[in-house]
């Protein structure tokens, strides 16, 4: 049974810095790994989606890069805002095209 | 494109009671939907996933009786707590996948919070 766990599982960071989330999965056979953030009280915002095929995924201030044979993911967020303060999460879409999720790094962003 | 809604975005109910929640996908046909609950500070947990047409595969520990879900055409799937209880307070948050495009990938609604008082 495929198992995502994130590390950490909170974060906090002044506003400017890098930061880098980390996501590990146990079954290596998949089709995509996507990232998403999550605001309190809120649905899923797709942020990336990395097919089996390829190693890293580019949107704006967000790189996410996929390590399929070692079972890591990293979400590397440049510049971090305030605004980027939410909970992130990775799921895998695995053999049963089914997404498993972990259980997400709720990362803060001081002013 | 790829747009999920949900109904209702929050509901409260009183123990013992029904509720239906609907989930539609408002630009695209959905052959596949999935139900998540989450609770407070914790990951999504898939409940169960509907095929149009198809009975609904629940996943182990998910009730089918309590929580049936009807996936009657391409665009709209209800989940129905039924008898509900305290303990059913969550947030509920379901997803659909078009066979186009990039298939197989799930595109969410915003998510529906169950109280049940």
């Amino acid at each position: 049974k495929q198992e995502v766990t994130q590390i950490p599982a909170a974060l906090s960071v002044p506003e400017g810095e890098n930061l880098v989330l980390n996501c590990s999965f146990t079954d290596s056979a998949i089709y995509n790994l996507q990232w998403f953030r999550q605001d309190p009280g809120k649905g899923l915002t797709s942020l990336l989606l990395i097919q089996s095929s390829q190693r890293e995924q580019t949107s704006g201030r967000l790189n996410a890069s996929l390590d399929k044979s070692s079972g890591r993911s990293t979400l590397y967020i440049a510049a971090s805002q305030p605004g980027d303060s939410a909970t992130y999460l990775c799921a895998v879409d695995g053999s049963a095209r089914q997404l498993t999720f972990g259980s997400g790094t709720q990362l803060t962003v001081l002013p | 494109g790829a747009v999920v809604s949900q109904h209702p975005s929050w509901v409260i109910c009183k123990s013992g009671t029904s509720v239906k929640i609907e989930c539609r996908s408002l630009d695209f046909q959905a052959t596949t939907m999935f139900w998540y609950r989450q609770f407070p500070k914790q990951s999504l947990m898939l409940m169960a996933t509907s095929n149009e047409g198809s009975k609904a595969t629940y996943e182990q520990g998910v009730e089918k009786d309590k929580f049936l879900i009807n996936h009657a055409s391409l665009t709209l799937s209800t989940l129905t707590v039924t008898s509900a209880h305290p303990e059913d307070s969550s947030f509920y948050i379901c997803s659909a996948s078009s066979t186009s495009g990039r298939a197989y990938e799930q595109y969410f609604g915003p998510g529906t919070r169950l109280t049940v008082t």
